[in-house]
């Protein structure tokens, strides 16, 4: 069964602190991998990675994907309390068309 | 560019009732998919449309069925509701499925 798991499910951090989020997945025929930030709301779009060592930013926030290890880790560095949400880790594959497979999801939340 | 919308924004239903709820995609987006949202399983897929066609669908009862227009726009309809069905529920548009997905803001819906 194809599988995507985050981790931690939680995390608490202060002001100007960097943290790092993991994905790790489980899955047949991986086309793509996706972060998505939720904040109550919809989750926006953070970033789709396809090739693995090529880091993606913007802003503060980077990622990068390893295909033969299969995971992903998403660095937010200098947080800020603006950061504190869930983000959302997804996979895609070929052949499924647009369905995506979400991991459980880490809980930010950073203090002032 | 208008984002994804979705209504209505919050429901209240009773068991035994059908709902049905609206996405409209970004402009020029062909593919929708919908998700549902619960804090016990996260955002779990439920079926996904392109060009009007079902292009797949997830581990959900035949309770479940969705329809696309012409326009893109797209229905998903609940019948016989259950107290499991309360959740969040997300549209996504994409260009394709190949691209990454934008979700509407959400569809709160409530079984009493």
């Amino acid at each position: 069964e194809d599988k995507v798991v985050q981790s931690p499910l939680s995390l608490v951090v202060h002001e100007g602190d960097t943290v790092t989020l993991n994905c790790s997945y489980e899955v047949t025929n991986f086309r793509s991998l996706l972060w998505y930030k939720q904040e109550k709301k919809a989750p926006t779009f953070l970033f789709m990675l396809t090739s693995s060592g090529i880091e993606k930013k913007s802003g503060r926030l980077s990622s990068i994907l390893d295909k033969k290890e299969l995971f992903s880790i998403l660095n937010i560095t200098a947080t800020q309390t603006g950061d504190s949400a869930v983000y959302l880790c997804a996979v895609a594959l070929y052949n499924q068309g647009g369905k995506l497979i979400f991991g459980q999801g880490t809980e930010l939340s950073v203090k002032p | 560019k208008a984002g994804v919308t979705q209504t209505p924004r919050y429901l209240i239903k009773t068991r035994g009732q059908q709902v049905t709820l609206s996405c409209s995609p970004i402009s020029g987006h062909r593919s929708v998919s919908w998700y549902q949202q619960t804090p016990g399983q996260g955002l779990q897929f439920l079926f996904e449309y392109f060009s009007e066609t079902q292009r797949n669908k997830g581990n959900f009862p035949g309770r479940f069925s969705g329809r696309q227009f012409s326009n893109s726009r797209s229905e998903m309809n609940v019948s016989t509701l259950e107290l499991g069905d309360s959740a969040l529920y997300l549209c996504a548009s994409s260009l394709s499925a190949l691209n990454e997905q934008f979700f509407g803001p959400g569809t709160r819906l409530t079984v009493l």
